[in-house]
């Protein structure tokens, strides 16, 4: 089964601390590895994403880090700030019979207290 | 403004009622896909399309069905058949839907049953 397993399932940080969320996965046929943003009653947005053939991908303050033999990628937020408090998914998407299907981690609720 | 819009917020259902949950873009884009969203687990897929007059299965098909009669429509009917029909359902959509390329996300319906 094509499974993406995140952790932890929750994280409390305090301001300014940073924040890791980790995940992993078995299918090495994955391509693309997006993480999602997901704020309460809203639908997930595209955060940051990175390809295989990269080990590391930063835009600002997130960083995910790549690690293609242990099939492992994680996502770090320095600086976190009470506004990141939300739930984070990771993905792994892949081509198959001409469509990209995407597979989700389970989420993590983040919260970042002052 | 380019986006995805939902409706409604929220949808209440009554016993051996059928509901359709509405999902347009006017992004311009091709695919469009329905997830269901269950607490602590992560986006499952019901259906999919890439193209009008054409969608697919994905993994969680059971009780419901899709029509795209537009490219810019894709609604979704919860049908009696669906046993566990509470959950959050988020419309996405994107560029192609056969390459590596980002998902965008509505803002989502929760359906409650009576």
């Amino acid at each position: 089964q094509q499974q993406v397993k995140q952790s932890p399932q929750s994280l409390i940080v305090q301001k300014g601390g940073i924040s890791i969320i980790n995940c992993a996965y078995e299918n090495t046929a994955f391509d693309y590895f997006p993480w999602y943003q997901q704020f309460p009653g809203k639908g997930p947005a595209l955060l940051i994403a990175i390809r295989p053939d990269v080990s590391e991908k930063k835009e600002g303050r997130f960083t995910i880090s790549f690690n293609k033999s242990a099939k492992q990628f994680s996502l770090h937020i320095m600086d976190s700030q009470p506004g990141d408090s939300a739930t984070y998914f990771c993905a792994a998407s892949l081509t198959s019979g001409g469509y990209q299907k995407v597979t989700f981690g389970t989420g993590t609720k983040l919260q970042v207290i002052p | 403004d380019g986006g995805i819009t939902q409706s409604p917020k929220y949808l209440f259902r009554k016993e051996g009622q059928n509901v359709t949950l509405s999902c347009e873009q006017n992004l311009n884009h091709d695919a469009m896909y329905w997830y269901r969203q269950d607490p602590g687990q992560g986006l499952r897929l019901i259906y999919y399309s890439q193209i009008v007059n054409d969608f697919q299965k994905g993994d969680i098909a059971e009780g419901y069905s899709v029509s795209r009669e537009k490219k810019e429509s894709f609604p979704l009917t919860v049908t009696s058949a669906q046993k566990n029909p509470t959950a959050f359902y988020l419309c996405a959509s994107s560029i192609m839907g056969h390459v590596q390329e980002t998902q965008y996300f509505g803002p989502g319906t929760r359906l409650l049953v009576l």
